[in-house]
């Protein structure tokens, strides 16, 4: 089974500019999670899909960030423009529903370094 | 926002030697209590989703216990070696939400 595809694994970017992550969730999960990891602190959730529905999105910062998951399947989280204090991983993860007793699955997360 | 505490915060031992973590949470509003090891450019895996107070887990030379009145988790490995150096994450879920602790960071020299 495959697990979770994040890209791209890093970036490097300039404070202002725009950038992009992408998650392809494991097949069938209808659950997908985005997490920021900011160095020396936990991963906090910044938004939960169900299906391609918004089940939380209270700890996004909606001025900068957004986050779609159009079909139900892939997401994309954006942020536009970006600040330093927004360097950090950002972990996708998913779950077989919404249930949140079920196990998440991370990938790999994507390494984000604004300058 | 709940507060999930784990510590210490880094450590580092010799390989053979074992060691334990800890993970503190909140009494009240417990659904499960998960732990991640986070290897380097890796996803975290799952090591154990624990549910019941008294709950023991093993897994090879990892194991964990559960206390819910009190609060706490503690993951032990016995005889560690190089490749259980990672960073060792704990999540408090609620039902609703996953909280993590910041993690424990284990080196494990040769």
């Amino acid at each position: 089974e495959a697990g979770v595809a994040q890209s791209p694994r890093y970036k490097i970017i300039e404070k202002r500019q725009s950038v992009a992550f992408w998650c392809n969730p494991i097949s069938g999960h209808a659950t997908l999670y985005w997490y920021q990891q900011i160095l020396g602190q936990g991963p906090k959730l910044l938004i939960q899909f169900q299906n391609n529905g918004v089940v939380d999105d209270s700890q996004l910062p909606k001025d900068r960030f957004s986050a779609e998951r159009l079909k139900g399947v892939d997401s994309t989280l954006k942020i536009q423009p970006a600040k330093l204090e927004d360097s950090a991983v950002y972990l996708c993860a998913s779950s077989l529903n919404s249930e949140v007793s079920y196990e998440q699955y991370f990938g790999p997360g994507t390494r984000l370094t604004v300058t | 926002i709940l507060n999930v505490e784990q510590s210490p915060q880094s450590l580092h031992v010799q390989e053979g030697d074992s060691t334990n973590f800890t993970c503190s949470f909140p009494s009240s509003n417990f659904y499960a209590l998960h732990w991640y090891r986070w290897e380097t450019a890796k996803s975290p895996e799952a090591l154990f989703v624990m549910t019941l107070n008294g709950d023991e887990k093993k897994k090879g030379r990892i194991s964990a216990t559960l206390n819910t009145k009190e609060g706490y988790s503690y993951l032990y490995i016995k005889g560690s070696q190089p490749e259980d150096s990672a960073t060792y994450l704990c999540a408090f879920n609620t039902g609703n939400q996953f909280y993590f602790g910041t993690g424990t960071s284990l080196t494990v020299i040769p």
